[in-house]
């Protein structure tokens, strides 16, 4: 099993909605990450968990928490979003820690905010 | 703080075309990789380089690690249909950084 599975594969959500965002591996990798995508840009990292705790936020906004319930699984719970957090929300794992850039991506949660 | 300089932005292919792009930057990096994304799915790794020189390929790719380390080429050789898509360089040094990304179109 070589795949990284998000869920919902679409969202919309006012902006006085509560959801989640889901993300599950299987490939027994240590780190996982958020990464955020706008149309015709690259993806921009937002948070790393290397070995279920989280190594790297890059100054998300607190309406975004994520959360690693154990090394296959990773969220991201939403809350009171904008609509400029409207984007492709992208989850990937990797084998070795945090360190070697060799990443593996779900087919990513495109996020609409109302 | 770290920028991928990514060029071109876009290019159109004819099928059987070699294919050029380059990623430079400012800042040295550790590992440099190239990623391509289809529309409606999630980056896929196509090469990952790991020292200064290092030319590697894969298939029809090829791709090299500048000697500075601050730049970096991906080379398809007989372009076909199915290479269209968005090709990301990235660098790796405390987190990994994405260029721009690169467009590749069929042309009419």
């Amino acid at each position: 099993d070589t795949e990284v599975t998000q869920t919902p594969k679409h969202l919309v959500m006012g902006m006085t909605n509560k959801k989640s965002l889901k993300c599950e591996q299987h490939m027994g990798h240590r780190a996982m990450y958020w990464y955020k995508q706008k149309a015709k840009k690259p993806p921009e990292l937002m948070f790393v968990y290397s070995y279920e705790k989280l190594s790297i936020n890059e100054s998300v906004p607190s309406r975004f928490s994520p959360e690693c319930p154990n090394s296959s699984l990773l969220n991201l719970h939403l809350h009171a979003l904008q609509p400029e957090d409207s984007a492709l929300y992208l989850c990937a794992s990797s084998p070795e820690g945090t360190n070697t850039g060799e990443l593996f991506f779900g087919e990513g949660s495109r996020l609409t905010v109302l | 703080g770290q920028q991928l300089n990514q060029s071109p932005q876009s290019m159109f292919i004819q099928e059987g075309e070699d294919v050029s792009m380059n990623c430079t930057s400012s800042s040295i990096f550790n590992t440099w990789l190239w990623y391509k994304q289809d529309p409606g799915e999630g980056p896929v790794l196509l090469i990952a380089l790991y020292k200064a020189g290092e030319l590697t390929s894969n298939g029809r790719l090829t791709a090299q690690f500048g000697i500075t380390r601050k730049d970096s080429f991906l080379n398809i050789s007989a372009s076909i249909p199915s290479d269209v898509g968005i090709y990301f360089c990235a660098g790796q040094r405390y987190k990994l950084i994405f260029g721009s990304g690169t467009r590749l179109l069929v042309r009419p």
